[in-house]
């Protein structure tokens, strides 16, 4: 069984509706993120989190939220859907490392378009 | 802002030839350079990575090389395979803290047979 796994897989939605995206992991990691990817500009830090209590914005957080509802469980919600969030969306979660960097673990992606 | 660099945006290369991409980087405070390979419908997953206390770190036909001094690092793939046939993403981190990864763009290798 993945590690890390998204749902849905794919998704098409029409401007103006909320969406969720939704990430669960069984390697017990404490940390989750969520990226989201798009042709020629790489991955890019939406949140993060370090435990169930701490959430943080990264780079575009603007147009989406995140709830970490359990330990092993982080939700994107994208409260107006836009066509410009059209993309591959990536959940990934890394061990605390004591101080030191730890690998992340990316799950399969969700491919969202919005119309 | 982007605090990552990579290039080329595309690299062919022929089986058993070389794959070079490059990356240059601006905060200094970075300390932690990780390679990431993607396969088509399939998440990133971790390479290769280098910390800047060594220049080069070597692991089968994977070679980082890093340039303190310069801000740079680049990946070398030698005698590549079609099985190669991936995107490629540098990125940078601060080890501590959160360890967030700063990606670059990508590069999408082709080895031809």
């Amino acid at each position: 069984d993945a590690d890390v796994t998204q749902t849905p897989r794919n998704r098409i939605t029409k401007t103006g509706k909320r969406i969720m995206l939704e990430c669960s992991q069984t390697k017990g990691h404490d940390r989750m993120y969520w990226y989201r990817q798009d042709p020629g500009l790489g991955l890019r830090l939406i949140y993060y989190s370090f435990d169930v209590k701490d959430i943080n914005k990264g780079e575009i957080s603007d147009g989406y939220s995140v709830s970490r509802q359990a330990q092993a469980k982080f939700s994107l919600s994208l409260e107006s859907a836009i066509p410009n969030q059209t993309a591959l969306y990536f959940c990934a979660t890394s061990d605390w490392g004591g101080g030191s960097y730890n690998e992340q673990f990316f799950g399969p992606g969700t491919r969202l378009t919005v119309l | 802002q982007q605090q990552v660099k990579q290039s080329p945006q595309s690299l062919i290369v022929q089986k058993g030839g070389i794959s070079i991409i490059n990356c240059a980087y601006e905060n200094t405070a970075f300390d932690y350079f990780p390679w990431y390979q993607q396969f088509p419908g399939k998440g990133p997953a971790l390479l290769i990575a280098i910390r800047p206390d060594v220049s080069e770190k070597k692991e089968g036909r994977f070679t980082i090389s890093f340039n303190k001094s310069a801000k740079q690092f680049s990946l070398h793939i030698m005698d590549s395979q079609p099985g190669d046939s991936a995107t490629y993403f540098c990125a940078a981190s601060r080890t501590g803290g959160y360890n967030k990864l700063i990606f670059g763009a990508g590069t999408r290798l082709a080895v031809h047979p």
